[in-house]
């Protein structure tokens, strides 16, 4: 089954740290970027990051630049998202989703996870 | 700025259609987009893509239809179900950025 399924979320105070991980399955998820997205309590979607295939070249949202790092393992078919210096605005669901394909005549962003809940309160 | 414009929402009754709209801000009205459903209390879905109805998503009924070239893009929904009601977003990328926008509610009268 194709699936993304992220774990890693919960209560955490403001400056702590927690880190999400994201297992994909069905598919080879070194032949997709990934990407990172949030959704505060009744707002929109926000892209966070995105990494390449081999991790090399990772991108930031200005709102989490510096705090938060996107990483991957592709043996392990897993996505990180390293979370530190947390703030009360960074409380969302995150969700990772596949990004750009490496076979051009797929379609990008095709697949979502189920969401993992992060908050931060004191 | 890449931005992306949605209208916050649109409504049409049980059978008939509704057309959505999102706008890519001046100077991007080459890039792809993706269409996006959130369902009350899910969380988002991929519907489609810019490749007409062969990007559609798994699963996805051909009731959706996304269509439009420049800056101006849509998502049709023909013979609205109840379980259409939702929020849909628009997304667009180049490198560096992926961008979403704001999203429209879609009511089933």
């Amino acid at each position: 089954q194709v699936q993304l399924v992220e774990s890693g979320g919960g209560l955490v105070k403001p400056g702590g740290s927690l880190r999400l991980s994201c297992a994909g399955s069905g598919f080879l998820l070194f032949d997709y970027y990934m990407s990172w997205i949030r959704q505060a309590p009744g707002k929109g979607l926000e892209w966070i990051s995105y990494i390449s295939r081999r991790g090399s070249s990772v991108y930031y949202a200005d709102s989490v630049r510096g705090r938060f790092t996107a990483s991957r393992d592709n043996t392990q078919q897993s996505l990180y998202l390293q979370m530190d210096s947390l703030r009360v605005e960074d409380t969302a669901v995150y969700y990772c989703v596949r990004d750009l394909p490496y076979d051009k005549s797929l379609e990008p962003f095709d697949l979502w996870g189920q969401g993992t809940v992060v908050i931060v309160s004191s | 700025q890449l931005v992306l414009t949605q209208s916050p929402s649109a409504s049409a009754s049980l059978g008939a259609s509704v057309k959505l709209t999102c706008t890519l801000s001046s100077g991007h009205s080459s890039y792809p987009i993706a269409w996006h459903q959130q369902q009350p209390g899910k969380g988002p879905r991929y519907l489609m893509g810019s490749g007409g109805s062969h990007s559609r998503g798994d699963g996805i009924p051909d009731r959706f239809s996304g269509s439009g070239s420049g800056a101006e893009r849509y998502l049709t929904i023909s013979g609205l179900q109840s379980e259409d009601e939702a929020v849909y977003y628009c997304q667009t990328w180049n490198t560096g950025i992926r961008v979403f926008g704001g999203g429209t509610k879609v009511t089933v009268l």
